[in-house]
């Protein structure tokens, strides 16, 4: 049973580009949820896709978007890079039932931006 | 909303001793909790929750938490550590108000196992 897989593993952007992060749920999951991990920092939640909508988001600009895909696999978009954007980027599958409250991550994309 | 405080940033321990990582958190709703522990280069894995029911639960590995509400305290113990048990450990906690679906994390608690 595949977990939670991510693409790229790392990634390098200058300032001011675009970069697109990459995430496959663990199989039969069907929501997504990004998360950003700082350096020292916990992860914090960007936004959560189900049946391809956003159904919640956190605190973060415009610039971060996202879309779920109908095999449920998803992508978080990062426009006008800034330096504070460089940070592990972690997906986080799960089941909409409410029995279950776990959420699986996967190993992360790590972002620098130079 | 809610906010998660872990006290320390780096626990040292030596092998084989016991271990307690402090957590507590601040909510104006419902919560459940979680610990997630997050080895060198890898993502998270949970390692235990407490959702309902008996105040202390336990992991396959030896850790156990314990939620006390009025404490609002969600401490993390291991009895007798290993040197595999070095990694960063994230107390989370997940709100009714986001319908259990989102986790607010703490900063982490660097538990570092020596000889």
């Amino acid at each position: 049973d595949a977990g939670v897989t991510q693409s790229p593993t790392h990634l390098i952007k200058t300032r001011g580009q675009q970069v697109t992060l990459r995430c496959s749920p663990k199989s039969g999951h069907d929501t997504v949820s990004w998360y950003q991990q700082a350096l020292g920092q916990g992860p914090q939640f960007i936004f959560q896709y189900y049946e391809e909508e956003e159904r919640q988001r956190g605190n973060f600009p415009d610039r971060f978007s996202g879309h779920q895909f109908p095999n449920y696999s998803s992508e978080l978009n990062v426009n006008a890079l800034l330096l504070g954007d460089s940070a592990l980027y972690l997906c986080a599958s799960s089941l909409i039932d409410r029995r279950s409250y776990e959420q699986y991550f996967g190993p992360g994309t790590r972002l620098t931006v130079t | 909303a809610q906010s998660v405080t872990q006290l320390d940033s780096q626990v040292p321990v030596f092998e084989e001793a016991p271990v307690e990582l402090r957590c507590n958190y601040s909510s104006s709703v419902s919560v459940y909790l979680f610990w997630y522990v997050q080895y060198p280069n890898q993502g998270l894995q949970l390692l235990l929750k407490y959702l309902s029911g008996s105040t202390l639960v336990e992991s396959i590995n030896g850790f156990e938490a314990e939620f006390n509400k009025s404490q609002t305290s969600f401490h993390l113990r291991k009895p007798s550590v290993h040197i595999s048990d070095t990694a960063e450990y994230f107390c989370a906690v997940s709100g009714m108000n986001s319908g259990y679906s989102t986790l607010t994390f703490g900063k982490g608690t660097m538990l570092l196992v020596s000889p």
